[in-house]
């Protein structure tokens, strides 16, 4: 079966700042990977996926991740934090033919204006 | 374009009393699922549908129980129920095709059992 962790339950950088989100996962075959980012209140809406093609993935709001194999991960990146970034943010993996997704357990991104 | 659709948004409910969350989508998914979703716990599989007929556990399915007589609509039902289940509820939704298959997420159902 397929996993992830995130670490660091609390992130916190200051307006301007790089973000890094880490996410490493487990699986015994090729993954799929995903952020997803939840606002205040909200439902869960798709940053960005990673599906075996480019290793450097770009998503909205100016994130991006790079699956690295040699060490298992897929950490989150932006280089210049906003205000509007403050939320929790989930890994996620699938692999080919499961149909279900496995969540990490969030990462709470705070912006220090 | 609604996407998914849940009600309530807002729940209170006794120990022991039962009720039914709902989730609707207008988007002919063949896939949903029911997560819940807990402080530090991320998302944890309740239950999915693979289509109108057919669902089957996830994770944690105890004290839960779904149908999906339609394609777009898969309820929740939570029988007696406990403190325990008191959460987060996320119903999604996807078209399952060859790759990674992207989920629309509800903005969620919060339940507090007293």
């Amino acid at each position: 079966a397929q996993s992830v962790t995130q670490l660091g339950s609390h992130v916190s950088v200051s307006e301007g700042a790089l973000v890094l989100l880490r996410c490493n996962y487990s699986s015994s075959v090729p993954p799929y990977l995903f952020w997803y980012v939840q606002y205040p209140n909200q439902g869960l809406q798709l940053l960005l996926k990673y599906t075996s093609a480019a290793t450097l993935v770009k998503g909205i709001n100016g994130f991006e991740a790079e699956f690295k194999k040699s060490e298992t991960s897929f950490h989150l990146t932006k280089p210049s934090a906003h205000m509007s970034d403050a939320a929790e943010y989930f890994c996620a993996v699938s692999v080919f033919g499961n149909e279900k997704l496995t969540f990490g357990t969030g990462t709470r991104l705070t912006i220090i204006p | 374009n609604a996407g998914v659709t849940q009600t309530p948004k807002f729940r209170i409910l006794k120990i022991g009393q039962s009720m039914t969350l709902q989730c609707a989508q207008d988007m002919n998914h063949n896939y949903m699922y029911w997560y819940r979703q807990d402080p530090g716990m991320g998302l944890k599989l309740i239950y999915y549908s693979v289509g109108a007929g057919i669902t089957d556990k996830g994770e944690v399915p105890n004290g839960y129980n779904v149908s999906r007589s339609t394609t777009e609509d898969f309820p929740l039902r939570l029988e007696l129920a406990a403190p325990s289940q008191t959460s987060v509820y996320f119903c999604a939704s996807t078209h399952l095709t060859a790759g990674a298959n992207v989920l629309t997420f509800g903005a969620g159902s919060r339940l507090t059992v007293l």
